[in-house]
């Protein structure tokens, strides 16, 4: 099984301001990557898939990049509704998610 | 578009069977293009993939979870079913479906999801 890890776990940031958060895969995915964004109540909502490409509707501030074992997901300025818990997921042997990271206001 | 809606009962007693059913609405589950998965979220943690079924019957189960799990599929009612034999309060959780697409195989549609508790 692939394990993700994702830091930090919680990211304090102040609205306007950038989010960097990072997913470490326990072995090479090449760039068989996505994130999901999760609000309260709600079900996850793709991001980006194939490390860097945005999924259709989701705004230019959301980027992301990397590939092997090391990636990030950034959020150029934060919006009110970007607070959320974000997770990544490995899709280059079969399904694994990582622990989350909740971004919230400071 | 496409939406997934899960339904099923929300309170299973331990050690009995928990049955779940997406019923696929605005497009067709034959359609081939996609996996069709179930996703769970114990309350608090982490999401955790369960397994898939394709629109043949052909399946794909998460390893931990095999012995317990059958997924299957009705393409004549557009709709796909979890079964989770033996259950604990372990798997008390949300669970959900969603369609994974084919390279790049994300899940772009998932349900509202459904909670389930497992107690006595």
């Amino acid at each position: 099984e692939i394990v993700m890890t994702q830091s930090p776990a919680t990211l304090s940031v102040s609205p306007g301001e950038r989010a960097t958060l990072s997913c470490r895969a326990s072995q090479s995915v090449s760039s068989n990557l996505a994130w999901y964004q999760q609000k309260p109540g709600q079900a996850p909502r793709l991001l980006i898939y194939g490390a860097s490409t945005r999924a259709t509707g989701i705004p230019a501030r959301f980027s992301g990049s990397g590939s092997g074992t090391e990636f990030t997901l950034t959020i150029s300025s934060l919006q009110s509704e970007d607070f959320a818990v974000y997770y990544c997921q490995q899709y280059n042997n079969w399904w694994t998610f990582g622990q989350g990271t909740k971004v919230e206001i400071k | 578009q496409v939406q997934l809606q899960e339904s099923g009962p929300g309170l299973v007693k331990p050690s009995q069977t928990l049955s779940l059913t997406c019923t696929v609405s605005g497009g067709s589950i034959s359609s081939g293009d996609y996996y069709w998965s179930w996703i769970r979220q114990p309350p608090g943690k982490g999401l955790e993939w369960i397994g898939y079924i394709y629109y043949s019957g052909s399946t794909y189960y998460n390893p931990s979870l095999k012995s317990r799990v059958t997924i299957s599929v009705d393409t004549s009612k557009n709709q796909f079913s979890l079964k989770l034999s033996s259950v604990t309060a372990a798997d008390t959780a949300v669970y959900y479906c969603a369609r994974a697409t084919m390279a790049p195989y994300a899940f772009d549609i998932w349900g509202q999801g459904t909670m389930v508790t497992v107690s006595s």
